[in-house]
C-alpha cells in the first residue's frame, strides 16, 4: 500500500491570490495525479503530475492556472492560480504503482472568499 | 466522454441489512474499475479493483462484480453495520491510470 499525505489540510484564501498544495507519498510511485472535487459533486480528475517533465492536463485544465510539479517519485505540488470563489472545492492528491489500486491522499479544502 | 452513473444517490437501512449498490458507465473499453469509500472529512480509501478481464471480487462482506458489456458494476454489502455508513464512489479507467468518477451513494446504517 502506499500512504499519502497532503499540506495544508485545509485553508481559507482571498480572491486573486495562489496557494501551493503538496502531495507527499510515503514510498515511490509510478503515477501521480490530482483531481478536484467540488461543492456536492464528484471528483474530476485535473491532470497526470509527470516527473522530470510537464503535467499532462485534462480537458477544461491548463498549467497557467494550475501549474504542477513533480520532482521525484514520491512528491508533487499543486498550485491553484489568481483564486476566485468557483476554485472553492476539495484538492487530492493520488497515486499508483502502474497496473494496481489507486491511492488517495486525505484532500485540502480550499475555500475562497 | 465516459460517463458513469450510481443509483440510487442515498440510501437508509436498518443494521443488519444487505444491500446493493449500483455503478453504470457508458463507455464499455475500460481496463478496470474500482470501488472507494469516503468519509466525511477524510480521502478515499480503495475497497476493491476488478479488471476487466474478471467478473467480481469479495473482501470480507464487500463483493463488488464487473458485466463490462453491458457497463455495469454492483456492489453488494452484506450485514450493514453502522459503520459502514459513508459515501460510495465508483470509478471506471480506460487506461489504469486516469480514473472517471460517478456521483457516489451516500449510504446510512441506522442502527
Amino acid at each position: 500500500s502506499a500512504v499519502i499525505s497532503q499540506k495544508p489540510s485545509r485553508d481559507i484564501c482571498q480572491r486573486g491570490t495562489s496557494l501551493t498544495i503538496q502531495c507527499q507519498v510515503d514510498s515511490q510511485v509510478t503515477m501521480m495525479f490530482w483531481y478536484r472535487q467540488q461543492p456536492g459533486q464528484s471528483l474530476t480528475l485535473i491532470a497526470t503530475a509527470n516527473q522530470g517533465s510537464e503535467a499532462t492536463y485534462e480537458s477544461g485544465f491548463v498549467i497557467d492556472k494550475f501549474p504542477i510539479s513533480r520532482p521525484n517519485l514520491t512528491f508533487s505540488t499543486l498550485t491553484v492560480s489568481n483564486m476566485s470563489p468557483e476554485d472553492s472545492s476539495i484538492y487530492l492528491c493520488s497515486a499508483n504503482r502502474g497496473e494496481e489500486t489507486q491511492y488517495f491522499g486525505p484532500g485540502t479544502r480550499l475555500l475562497v472568499l | 466522454k465516459q460517463e458513469v452513473t450510481q443509483i440510487p444517490a442515498a440510501l437508509s437501512v436498518p443494521e443488519g441489512e444487505n444491500l446493493v449498490l449500483n455503478c453504470s458507465f457508458t463507455d464499455s473499453a475500460i481496463y478496470n474499475l474500482q470501488w472507494f469509500r469516503q468519509d466525511p472529512g477524510k480521502g478515499l480509501t480503495s475497497l476493491l479493483l476488478i479488471q476487466s478481464s474478471q467478473r467480481e471480487q469479495t473482501s470480507g462482506r464487500l463483493n463488488a462484480s464487473l458485466d463490462k458489456s453491458s457497463g455495469r458494476s454492483t456492489l453488494y454489502i452484506a450485514a450493514s453495520q453502522p459503520g459502514d455508513s459513508a459515501t460510495y464512489l465508483c470509478a471506471v479507467s480506460r487506461t489504469g491510470n486516469q480514473f472517471y468518477f460517478g456521483t457516489g451513494t451516500s449510504l446510512t446504517v441506522i442502527p
